[in-house]
């Protein structure tokens, strides 16, 4: 069966420092893949997508790499801030249509001052 | 500002009681959908819908219903024949088609089944 599983449930770094969150799935082929920043009590909020054929992405102080060979995606956030402080879900998509999204259970990355 | 409004933000129910989750958005978005998220777990997809009158069951849809009479709503009830829907809930939007698989949620709605 799919499985997709996101490094730990919780991570704590150092404020300045590089944070990497991983996610990995099996039994999957998607083309696309999202990240999505979650706050206590909120919805979601999209991040990033990238494609299968693309190996980076970057957008400000992010970057997404998609290694499909491995069937792993690495999230970062360099010079993290508290304010990044949330967890992070991961979501792959086979057919780039949201309705076939297949979401992570989350990684909570608290950024200690 | 364009989004997707959900309310009650919070809601109790007594077991036996049939609620509905209001959902509605002003994005001009024609796919609309229902999660479930519980502790511990990923995004669970109740139901969706990618033009009015129209919806499609998820993965766990045994138990709610909804409905899609205008582009803008797409409100979910939770049946009595649900067993645990004590859960946070989600709805969210997206532009159809294919290479556009963003989704836009909502604030969520926490219902606790007393």
């Amino acid at each position: 069966s799919q499985k997709i599983e996101q490094n730990s449930e919780a991570l704590n770094i150092q404020e300045g420092k590089t944070a990497t969150l991983t996610c990995n799935y099996t039994n999957y082929s998607p083309a696309y893949l999202q990240w999505y920043r979650q706050d206590p009590g909120r919805g979601p909020v999209f991040l990033l997508l990238i494609r299968e054929n693309e190996k980076e992405k970057r957008k400000e102080r992010l970057k997404v790499t998609f290694d499909t060979t491995l069937k792993q995606s690495l999230f970062h956030i360099t010079a993290s801030q508290p304010a990044d402080s949330a967890t992070y879900l991961c979501a792959l998509d086979p057919a780039g249509s949201a309705r076939q999204l297949t979401f992570g259970s989350g990684t909570q990355l608290t950024v200690l001052p | 500002d364009g989004g997707i409004t959900q309310s009650p933000k919070y809601l109790f129910r007594k077991e036996g009681q049939n609620v509905t989750l209001s959902c509605e958005q002003n994005l001009n978005h024609d796919a609309m959908y229902w999660y479930r998220q519980d502790p511990g777990q990923g995004l669970r997809l109740i139901y969706y819908s990618q033009i009015v009158n129209d919806f499609q069951k998820g993965d766990i849809a045994e138990g709610y219903s909804v409905s899609r009479e205008k582009k803008e709503s797409f409100p979910l009830t939770v049946t009595s024949a649900q067993k645990n829907p004590t859960a946070f809930y989600l709805c969210a939007s997206s532009m159809a088609g294919r290479d556009t698989g963003e989704l836009f949620f909502g604030e969520g709605s926490r219902l606790t089944v007393l």
